[in-house]
């Protein structure tokens, strides 16, 4: 059972390329998230969705954007990237509730570089 | 502005000994708080989490404590093990499933 897929593990780029961050779950849950991790700052959320076709912003969005056009898939693109987004990104998935409290299942991460 | 204040930052406990890691919040709103565990290169995990109308959850070795007044929990970790060694995150769930987490705590379990 596979759970959150998240390619590419590593990668660097220069300052100014763009790229695309993959996720995929097979749960067939309908939430999904996009975090990244900064050293002793936890994480913080960048994107979420709540089923295909609908997106929102989190906390962080600034340089981001993200779609959602099925339920398995919810990429993560950067645009012009720069040295602030040097970051761990994690990708997640819950069920949906109306209250709350689904746990999330993260995938391994993408460690990305800008120099 | 921090909305889940997490400490320690690093803890260090013996084999055997109690592990306790606090955090505190302000949005009243938040109705849902879990613990994740997080192993190096690898994405947090559930490990146990409590709603608001519970004063304490146990779940085997892990405990958590929670005080809605003075909007503060804990995680008790018992009979601390090399295992459990890991990055533990408080979080808090706002409208829409979405975690607010903690710093982080670096817990070091020496044998």
């Amino acid at each position: 059972n596979a759970g959150v897929t998240q390619t590419p593990k590593f990668r660097i780029l220069k300052i100014g390329q763009s790229m695309t961050l993959q996720c995929a779950q097979d749960m067939n849950h309908n939430y999904m998230y996009w975090y990244r991790q900064d050293p002793g700052m936890g994480l913080k959320l960048i994107y979420y969705s709540v089923g295909a076709g609908i997106t929102d912003k989190g906390e962080v969005p600034n340089g981001y954007n993200v779609s959602r056009s099925t339920t398995e898939d919810f990429p993560l693109r950067l645009e012009l990237a720069a040295p602030s987004q040097t970051s761990v990104y994690f990708c997640a998935s819950s069920y949906d509730t109306p209250t709350g409290g689904m746990p999330q299942h993260f995938g391994d991460g993408t460690r990305l570089s800008i120099l | 502005q921090q909305q889940v204040k997490q400490s320690p930052q690093s803890l260090i406990v013996q084999k055997g000994g109690i592990s306790i890691i606090n955090c505190a919040y302000e949005n009243t709103a938040f109705d849902y708080f879990p613990w994740y565990q997080q192993f190096p290169g690898k994405g947090p995990a559930l490990l146990i989490a409590i709603r608001p109308d519970v004063s304490e959850k146990k779940e085997g070795r892990f405990t958590i404590s929670f005080n809605k007044s003075a909007k503060q929990f804990s995680l008790h970790i018992m009979d601390s093990q090399p295992g459990d060694s890991a990055t533990y995150f408080c979080a808090a769930v706002e409208y829409g499933n979405k975690l607010v987490f903690g710093a982080g705590t670096i817990l070091r379990v020496k044998s």
